[in-house]
């Protein structure tokens, strides 16, 4: 099975900030990565797809990158609706996600 | 409008059973893989398991293996998880959601092929499953 570490656990942050959250495999996978974002108590929002790539509608200050085993998302000016905790997940061999990133205000 | 209506949960003892159900709108699901996800109070995303789209394959994690059951009636647009012999550890929301439609249906990945089965681009509202030991 592939293991999905994400770095920081909790990251403090202004509006304003650029926040980046790391994502590593236990493994090699290419660029089939997936990033969410989810409140409390809501269902997970789809962000990026296939590493790299915006889903339909949301803002253009996140953004991904990587490939193999390190991967990346960025907020380039963080926004208040932003605080939140992320998750990353891995869909080349079924499916992994991270322990998550809580986004919260300094 | 995709809609993915989550419903079963309650509180059961160890070792009882329940089943899950996911009535979806706005979409046919028996053309889409779809997928249950649980978050214990407090804890991160765990994918449980899945069923592909046009050919009925199902998938489960080490975890359920052997316990859980997934399934769909198509004539109701219906997803369903049985779950056997829960456990305190199964407590959890529970959540269906549906394969988002961009990429390959399959992976190939150091020669072995694995079927699509995310990222999921729809959720249900989730559902709350407590197992008392």
């Amino acid at each position: 099975d592939i293991q999905m570490t994400q770095s920081p656990s909790t990251l403090s942050a202004s509006v304003g900030d650029r926040v980046t959250i790391t994502c590593r495999a236990s493994q090699s996978f290419s660029n089939w990565l997936a990033w969410y974002q989810q409140k409390p108590g809501k269902a997970p929002k789809l962000l990026i797809y296939q590493a790299s790539s915006l889903v339909g509608g949301v803002p253009s200050r996140f953004s991904g990158s990587g490939s193999g085993t390190e991967f990346t998302l960025t907020i380039s000016s963080l926004q208040p609706d932003d605080f939140a905790t992320y998750y990353c997940q891995q869909y080349s061999s079924y499916s992994t996600f991270g322990q998550g990133t809580k986004v919260e205000i300094k | 409008e995709v809609q993915l209506l989550d419903s079963g949960g309650g509180l059961v003892q160890s070792g009882e059973s329940l089943r899950l159900s996911c009535v979806a709108s706005g979409f046919t699901l028996s053309r889409y893989a779809m997928s249950w996800v649980r978050q214990a109070p407090g804890k991160g995303l765990e994918w449980v398991s899945a069923i592909s789209g046009s050919v009925i394959n199902t998938y489960y994690a080490d975890s359920v293996k052997g316990r859980f059951t997934i399934s769909r009636d198509s004539s109701k647009n219906t997803l369903y998880l049985v779950m056997n012999n829960l456990r305190a550890e199964d407590t959890a929301v529970y959540y269906c959601a549906k394969v988002f439609d961009s990429g390959p249906p399959t992976i190939t990945i150091f020669g072995v092929v694995y079927p699509r089965i995310a990222p999921f681009d729809y959720w249900g509202q989730g559902t709350l499953v407590t197992v008392s030991s």
